[in-house]
């Protein structure tokens, strides 16, 4: 079965400061990997994907995320932190391939201190 | 484009009720998702659907939930009777035909939810 670990409830980060939310996953074959922000009282919304190629995938808002498969992680990253990137973080996976069931990390919530 | 549209927003009710929930997609996806997101917790899938064809309900607790997408484009997920652990957020998503072969694809769109609270 396949998961997806986000080990850290929330992470705190001053404005300005980069800024990096951990996930692991576990999948059997090659892995399609997500990211997902959840806004306050919003739907969750596409952040970035790695489907193949190049390790790190660039995303919105500036955000982008390295894909390391001997670590099987996907890290999300962005160089300076906002305040309005405050948000719950939400990694997810799938097998590679159509009509493929996606599952998603319990969430990592970004509090960026102004 | 118009987003995913869920109705209603909020909903109340109390254990043994039965409670439904509607979901219109964007115009032009083909694959529908409802998840359950319970406090806490990431979005479980509960069903997956490929126009009005069922792709994976396996996490569907089928002796209380159901849904449907007769012409393959809005759907409804129906429990009954609710019980006290069905509180949480249902979320709809949707997103392009992977047929089609575009690369975006398997990019969920999801709409704002559903809070169910069973009492």
């Amino acid at each position: 079965a396949q998961s997806v670990a986000q080990p850290e409830d929330q992470v705190n980060v001053a404005e300005g400061n980069p800024l990096t939310v951990k996930c692991t996953y576990s999948v059997s074959g090659n892995p399609y990997l997500f990211w997902y922000v959840q806004y306050p009282n919003r739907g969750l919304q596409f952040l970035l994907k790695y489907i193949t190629g190049d390790n790190l995938v660039k995303g919105s808002y500036g955000f982008e995320a390295e894909f390391n498969k001997s670590q099987t992680s996907f890290h999300l990253k962005k160089p300076s932190a906002l305040v309005s990137d405050s948000a719950l973080y939400f990694c997810a996976v799938s097998k590679s391939g159509g009509y493929q069931k996606v599952t998603f990390g319990i969430g990592t919530k970004l509090q960026v201190i102004p | 484009e118009a987003g995913v549209a869920q109705s209603p927003r909020y909903k109340i009710i109390e254990k043994r009720q039965s409670v439904a929930f509607w979901c219109n997609p964007i115009s032009g996806h083909a694959t529908l998702y409802w998840y359950q997101q319970i406090l806490g917790q990431g979005p479980k899938l509960l069903i997956q659907f490929q126009n009005n064809g069922v792709v994976d309900d396996s996490q569907l607790p089928k002796d209380r939930f159901s849904a449907e997408r007769l012409k393959g484009v809005d759907s409804t997920l129906k429990i009954q009777p609710a019980k006290l652990e069905d509180s949480a957020v249902y979320l709809c998503a949707s997103s392009l035909d992977w047929a089609l072969r575009k690369s975006s694809y398997n990019e969920q769109f999801f709409g704002p939810g559903t809070r169910l609270t069973v009492l």
